[in-house]
């Protein structure tokens, strides 16, 4: 199975401030043949289901704010929000899709510093 | 608009079943592969297994904790995916989610959640 580690477990950041999140995988998720890493993020606030924010590591979904974005490739990747505002509180997931069983970051808790 | 509704859930005691359903719309279901994935209270996101669309062989796949135990079906007539889930363990308590999953493997339809809680 591929393990996946974020860190850190908790980020209190100011507004407007820049938040990383770091998360890495214990073996590569670039997928040689067409190269692309199967590395999506995710965000989860209270009660709701995960939220698709980044997929292929570095494409924003559809409607998300450009204040997001992820980078790496292989087995390291980062996401960013370049700028924190009030409703990016939240628990951020890294998520790889190389292989199942498909797995998780054990998560990063966002809040307001 | 691709919307996936889960139901089923419920209390149920060690060693019981119970089978969550998730009504499908706006994606065509007999080719969609579709995944199931849990999240007990409180912790992270994991994966519980998944089904491959009609054309490619409608295979599934299990994670280990659940393999054996768990089978998840569908009936495309109904636009309907289930999980059977047998054996319960109070390991198992979670919100349940299914989920559709591209052609790039990308899971980026969630359903909302059914809360299961196994307990005596």
């Amino acid at each position: 199975d591929i393990v996946m580690t974020q860190s850190p477990d908790s980020l209190p950041v100011s507004l407007g401030e820049r938040a990383t999140i770091n998360c890495k995988s214990s073996q590569s998720v670039l997928y040689n043949s067409n190269n692309k890493n199967y590395l999506a993020w995710f965000q989860q606030k209270p009660g709701q289901p995960p939220k698709l924010l980044i997929y292929w590591a570095s494409t924003r979904e559809s409607g998300v704010p450009d204040r997001f974005s992820g980078s790496g490739s292989g087995t390291d990747f980062t996401l960013t929000i370049s700028s924190l505002q009030a409703e990016d509180v939240a628990v951020y997931y890294c998520h790889q899709y190389y292989s199942t069983p498909y797995t998780f970051g054990q998560g990063t808790k966002l809040d307001i510093k | 608009e691709v919307q996936l509704v889960e139901s089923g859930g419920g209390l149920v005691k060690p060693g019981g079943s119970l089978r969550l359903s998730c009504g499908v719309s706006g994606i065509t279901l007999s080719i969609a592969w579709m995944n199931w994935f849990r999240q007990a209270p409180g912790k992270g996101l994991e994966w519980v297994g998944r089904i491959k669309g009609k054309p490619d062989g409608e295979t599934t796949d299990y994670a280990a904790p659940v393999k054996g135990r768990f089978t998840i079906s569908r009936d495309d007539s109904k636009d309907t995916l289930y999980l059977q889930m047998n054996s319960l363990k109070t390991e198992d308590t979670a919100v349940y989610y299914c989920a559709a999953e591209d052609s790039s493997n990308i899971n980026d339809y969630w359903g909302q959640g059914t809360l299961v809680t196994v307990s005596s």
